[in-house]
C-alpha cells in the first residue's frame, strides 16, 4: 500500500515569512513528485513538480526532493495571504501519465 | 481553451438510487482520471483511462461502481445503489502525455 503523509495543519504563518510544507512517502520506487494548491471548494491546481534529488525554483516556490529519505517539501517565500489554502503532495511512480497518490494536505494560514 | 468540464456540479440522491457523473476531458488528451475526495481527506484514486487501453480499475472501491470512456473522449462515471458513504467530491482529470494533470471542478455528490 502506497502512502503519502503529511501534517494536516493547520498551518499558521505570518504575511511575507517563509511557508514550509513537508511530505513524506513510502514507496521507494516513486519517480515523480507534485505539489498541488487546493482553494476552498475549487478544484486542485498544479504548482510544483519535481524529479530530481534537490532544489527546484519557480518564482516564490521551492520544490526540495531527498529520495534518500523518502522526504519532498515546498518551500513559500514571502508568504502572501493569497497563498492560503490546502496543499497537496502527490507522489507517482513513473515520469509519464500514471494515477498519483495522494497526501490528505496541509492547510496553510497566511496572518496578514 | 476550455478546460476538463464536469457535471453536473452538484447531485443529491436517495440512497439505493443510481447516479452518472460526466466529465468532458481537455480536446486532445489521452489520459483521463476519477478521483474521489472525502471531505477533509485526500484525494482517492478510483480509475485511469490510457488512449486505447483497458482502463486501470484498481481503485474502484466496490463492484458498485463502474465507468466508460465513449470514444477516447467524455468519461462516466457510474454509481449503483449509492449508500451514504458514496457522499464526497467525484474529481476528473485529464492530461496528455509526460504532462501535468488537469482537473475539473468537481461534482459534489449527497447521498441522504
Amino acid at each position: 500500500q502506497k502512502e503519502v503523509e503529511q501534517n494536516s495543519g493547520p498551518l499558521s504563518v505570518p504575511e511575507g515569512a517563509i511557508a514550509s510544507l513537508n511530505c513524506t512517502y513510502s514507496d521507494r520506487v516513486s519517480q515523480s513528485f507534485f505539489w498541488y494548491r487546493q482553494y476552498s471548494g475549487k478544484s486542485p491546481e498544479l504548482i510544483m513538480s519535481i524529479y530530481s534529488n534537490g532544489d527546484k525554483e519557480d518564482g516564490r516556490f521551492t520544490a526540495q526532493l531527498n529520495k534518500a529519505s523518502q522526504y519532498v517539501s515546498l518551500l513559500i517565500r514571502d508568504s502572501q495571504p493569497s497563498d492560503s489554502a490546502t496543499y497537496l503532495c502527490a507522489v507517482g511512480s513513473n515520469f509519464g501519465n500514471e494515477k498519483l497518490t495522494f497526501g490528505t494536505g496541509t492547510r496553510l494560514t497566511i496572518i496578514p | 481553451g476550455a478546460g476538463v468540464s464536469q457535471s453536473p456540479s452538484n447531485k443529491v440522491t436517495e440512497k439505493g438510487k443510481d447516479v452518472e457523473l460526466r466529465c468532458d476531458p481537455i480536446s486532445g488528451h489521452t489520459a483521463l482520471y476519477w478521483y474521489r475526495q472525502s471531505l477533509g481527506q485526500g484525494l482517492e484514486f478510483l480509475i485511469y483511462f490510457q488512449g486505447n487501453s483497458a482502463p486501470d480499475k484498481s481503485g474502484l472501491p466496490s463492484d458498485r461502481f463502474s465507468a466508460e470512456r465513449t470514444g477516447g473522449s467524455v468519461s462516466t462515471l457510474t454509481i449503483q445503489r449509492t449508500q451514504q458513504e458514496d457522499s464526497a467530491v467525484y474529481l476528473c482529470a485529464s492530461s496528455q502525455s509526460n504532462s501535468p494533470l488537469h482537473f475539473g471542478n468537481g461534482t459534489r455528490l449527497t447521498v441522504t
